[in-house]
């Protein structure tokens, strides 16, 4: 089945700074990769997803990037905001069929006023 | 219905006793997931299912645990026998298939084996 790993596990950056986020995934056959941002007491809630026709996708200031030949895909958030303070993420999976995602294990990500 | 909703949000129980978890879905979506997400890890899945059918099962999901979905509308998850390493945060997400695969999750319910 599919292996989904993730980086860092804690990120802490100022406010303004960028964010990098990255995960590897070991089957072939996927071809959608979601991110998901979890804020304290919530479930995950979708932030972004990329499919793998593409190989870089923005909506303002979060972007994603993809490398299937590596097979790994970054979240890039720019310009930090202290409410982007949450946990981050990523997972993948093959849609059509049975389609069960894969999660990575996190990343913590602490944004400093 | 402005979302995924479960019941309840925090349940605390003592150890071989059993418990029900509930999820309502977004009304029009035919797919529901159950996953479990313990301390600083990601999502595990355990069963889902499209319409009133359970299509997978994780073999996460011991004879302990079993869910349903009855007339493809809300699902509930019943664990047995709850063991101290049933602890954790249960997650229901649903999604539409046709249009796209994006998951939306519920707020979860803490379950928590004293």
């Amino acid at each position: 089945g599919e292996n989904v790993e993730q980086h860092p596990s804690t990120l802490s950056v100022q406010e303004g700074d960028s964010a990098v986020i990255k995960c590897t995934y070991s089957d072939s056959a996927s071809n959608y990769f979601p991110w998901y941002k979890q804020e304290l007491g919530k479930g995950p809630q979708l932030i972004i997803d990329i499919r793998s026709n593409v190989g870089e996708k923005k909506d303002q200031r979060i972007a994603v990037t993809l490398n299937k030949t590596a097979k790994h895909f970054s979240l890039h958030i720019t310009e930090t905001q202290p409410e982007d303070s949450a946990v981050y993420f990523c997972a993948a999976g093959s849609p059509g069929g049975s389609y069960i995602p894969t999660f990575g294990r996190g990343t913590s990500l602490i944004v400093h006023p | 219905d402005t979302g995924v909703s479960q019941d309840p949000r925090h349940k605390i129980t003592k150890r071989g006793q059993n418990v029900t978890f509930r999820c309502d879905p977004i009304s029009e979506h035919n797919r529901l997931y159950w996953y479990r997400q313990t301390l600083g890890q990601g999502p595990e899945f355990l069963t889902y299912f499209q319409n009133e059918a359970q299509l997978e099962k994780s073999r996460l999901l011991s004879d302990r645990f079993s869910a349903e979905r009855p007339k493809g509308s809300f699902s509930t998850l019943e664990i047995q026998r709850t063991e101290q390493g049933d602890s954790a945060m249960y997650l229901c997400a649903s999604s539409y298939t046709g249009t796209n695969e994006k998951l939306f999750f519920g707020s979860g319910t803490q379950l928590s084996v004293l």
